[in-house]
């Protein structure tokens, strides 16, 4: 299955700062996607990458307020911006691939004061 | 689109114990099913799949099996560890075109010794 590196682990973050959030793939992966995990929460969708194409974003995400890479079959990287104390969460990255099915990325946990 | 039920928790049991975490679900047709780990401070580890009906998925200990009469994929582990305590999270694909995975609430296991 593919491994992914996702970067930063963590990160504490000012209110009104940005964050970009990279993750990076060991194989060529068609499709990318991006959660977000709330403390105590399960996993809620934020959008789909596809690579050559804008981003797809769930209801209730924006992409003003997260941004969306995908220059290539094997990179993206998710901003968070403008942040807020609401923003604290673990974001993980995943990817589908043929062979092994979803894998996820270790996730970056963001803590916004 | 699909759903998944998944018990409530926490659940605390002393080591060696039998494990049973309860998982339903509702899907169109006959959808792969997934089990998530989520060890403290990490991203989400695949534990277990199956594939298609009646199927049994196994790792680690921890078994699953596919049942389709009672749409259910229960996480069972018949001698529990202090390492598998972690956070569970039963899955499947949103919808059958859909290639995003949706969550259960999610299930903190602790393990006593």
């Amino acid at each position: 299955s593919a491994v992914i590196s996702q970067k930063p682990s963590r990160d504490i973050c000012q209110r009104g700062t940005s964050l970009t959030i990279q993750c990076q793939v060991d194989s060529q992966v068609t499709m990318m996607f991006w959660y977000r995990q709330q403390p105590g929460q399960s996993l809620t969708l934020i959008a789909t990458a596809n690579q050559g194409s804008e981003a797809t974003y769930e209801s209730g995400f924006v992409i003003d307020k997260f941004p969306i890479s995908r220059p290539n079959l094997t990179f993206s990287t998710l901003t968070v911006s403008n942040m807020s104390p609401e923003d604290s969460s673990i974001y993980l990255c995943s990817v589908l691939v043929r062979v092994g099915g979803y894998t996820f990325g270790s996730g970056t946990r963001l803590t916004v004061v | 689109g699909n759903s998944v039920t998944q018990m409530e928790g926490p659940v605390t049991l002393s080591e060696e114990a039998f494990l049973t975490i309860n998982c339903t679900y509702t899907a169109t047709g006959y959808p792969s099913l997934f089990w998530y780990v989520q060890y403290p401070g990490e991203g989400l580890q695949l534990l277990l799949k199956a594939t298609k009906a009646d199927d049994k998925g196994s790792n680690k200990g921890f078994e699953a099996t596919y049942r389709k009469e009672t749409t259910s994929f229960h996480l069972e582990k018949g001698s529990v560890q202090v390492s598998d305590s972690a956070v569970y999270f039963c899955a499947l694909p949103l919808s059958g075109s859909a290639r995003q995975l949706t969550f259960g609430s999610g299930t903190q296991l602790t393990v006593l010794p």
